[in-house]
């Protein structure tokens, strides 16, 4: 079975403008959940949807937006790019059940400059 | 959530036990406890969960304190493979929980050859 997929690798934006990431589930899950890594704050939770709604959000603002379609895929967007958006953002998918384990991509590297 | 305590870095020689704690000295009857890894550049890894009683899986042996405020993973032979930030990670049920992980700093773990 294949894992979770994330696209793109690597992308460099400047800042100001906005991105969208991409994260392809593991065939049958139907949670994904979205993280940021950064070397202050570590791995933070972004929001988590569950057939296509957003069932939990973590504490960042409105820029961070999300969305999922109905083959589970997600797709992850911020806008109006700041420098300390620069991170590792992580995917990750699970079955969605009491004691799921979630499964994380390789994650996508932004670099804001 | 919950809280974990766990020390800032470890070390260990290969092929010998490596016993990784982890204090959570408030969890609730309902909080699951999970174990991740994240090896250097990849995304975190699912190691072990359990509720109340020892686990075991091909990976390593959770071991949980009868009282459930303390934890160890173990690593049966460590192998320089294992070289990687293990985090411990109290998972509630539903709710504010809904496919949220809440990563603390995590234990460094450096295998010696």
């Amino acid at each position: 079975k294949a894992g979770v997929t994330q696209t793109p690798r690597y992308l460099i934006k400047t800042r100001g403008q906005q991105v969208t990431l991409s994260c392809s589930p593991i065939s049958g899950h139907r949670s994904v959940s979205w993280y940021q890594q950064t070397p202050g704050q570590g791995l933070q939770f972004l929001f988590e949807y569950f057939s296509e709604t957003q069932r939990n959000k973590g504490n960042f603002p409105g820029r961070f937006s999300g969305r999922q379609f109905s083959n589970s895929r997600s797709e992850m967007n911020v806008s109006t790019l700041e420098l300390g958006d620069s991170a590792l953002y992580l995917c990750a998918s699970s079955l969605a059940v009491v004691t799921d384990t979630q499964y994380f991509g390789p994650g996508t590297r932004l670099t804001v400059l | 959530d919950a809280k974990t305590t766990q020390p800032n870095s470890m070390e260990s020689n290969e092929e010998e036990p490596v016993h990784l704690p982890c204090n959570h000295s408030t969890i609730s009857g309902t909080d699951y406890i999970h174990w991740y890894r994240q090896l250097p550049s990849q995304g975190p890894e699912y190691v072990i969960h359990g509720l109340t009683s020892n686990v075991n899986n091909r990976m390593a042996s959770l071991a949980i304190a009868e009282d459930r405020k303390s934890s160890t993973l173990i690593l049966h032979r460590a192998t320089l493979r294992d070289a990687a930030v293990y985090y411990c990670i109290l998972r509630g049920a539903g709710g504010t929980s809904y496919g949220k992980l809440t990563f603390g700093q995590g234990t460094i773990l450096t295998v010696h050859p």
